[in-house]
């Protein structure tokens, strides 16, 4: 079945530690991948996504996630993290219909990340 | 107005009755999404609206769960005789084209006794 798959379901770090969250999806075709971010007691927000060109894309706040085609992943990284990232993380992918276009988001089950400073 | 509006942020309802949940969009989004987020899941896709017309409504559950959005803007999720499963946080999002992102509201959370 498509999906899309987070593998770490809680991430605890200490401030200043480099961060790597994964994401594979198994969507055969084109897709537009995003990432986004759930700060305690706040609504869903973008943090990233990647429609084509390269595939290093830069986010807010320092957040960078690379695309591997050959992997179907698309992991979100931090070189350091901080206190405020303590947020849960969803990856999402936007598979290109058939006939052209996309449709809908599908989203991973999400990664709770925890910063203790 | 300058987010997604849900309305109301908390709904509890006996097991059985019916619920209607209100999405506001952006202005000018022509683009509608439904999600639905259990507890230690990711958003669920429900619905999407292309203007007044269901583009898609394959993530609806059952035939207990139906959404109208009749002028191409505010949209309302219903929900008959429901069921104790049926409780989690319904979200809604909108998008100009649906291919740059969503913006999504702060969600309705629906708890039924």
């Amino acid at each position: 079945a498509q999906s899309v798959s987070q593998h770490n379901h809680h991430v605890i770090l200490s401030e200043a530690a480099s961060l790597e969250l994964g994401c594979n999806y198994s969507y055969g075709g084109t897709v537009n991948l995003f990432w986004y971010v759930q700060y305690p007691g706040q609504h869903l927000q973008l943090l990233l996504k990647y429609f084509s060109g390269d595939p290093l894309v830069k986010g807010i706040k320092g957040f960078e996630a690379e695309f591997i085609k050959s992997k179907f992943s698309f992991n979100l990284r931090k070189p350091s993290v901080q206190w405020s990232d303590t947020a849960e993380y969803f990856c999402a992918v936007n598979p290109a219909l058939s006939f052209g276009g996309y449709n809908k988001l599908i989203f991973g089950a999400g990664t709770r990340l925890a910063v203790h400073p | 107005g300058a987010g997604v509006s849900q309305t109301p942020s908390n709904k509890v309802t006996e097991k059985g009755k019916y619920v209607e949940l209100r999405c506001d969009p952006i202005s000018g989004h022509t683009a509608l999404y439904w999600y639905r987020q259990s507890l230690g899941q990711g958003p669920e896709f429900l619905i999407y609206f292309q203007g007044t017309g269901a583009a898609d409504d394959s993530g609806l559950p059952n035939d207990r769960f139906f959404a109208v959005r009749p002028e191409g803007s505010v949209s309302t999720l219903k929900i008959q005789r429901t069921e104790r499963g049926d409780s989690a946080v319904y979200l809604c999002a909108s998008s100009l084209t649906g291919v740059d992102g969503y913006t999504f509201g702060s969600g309705t959370r629906l708890t039924v006794v």
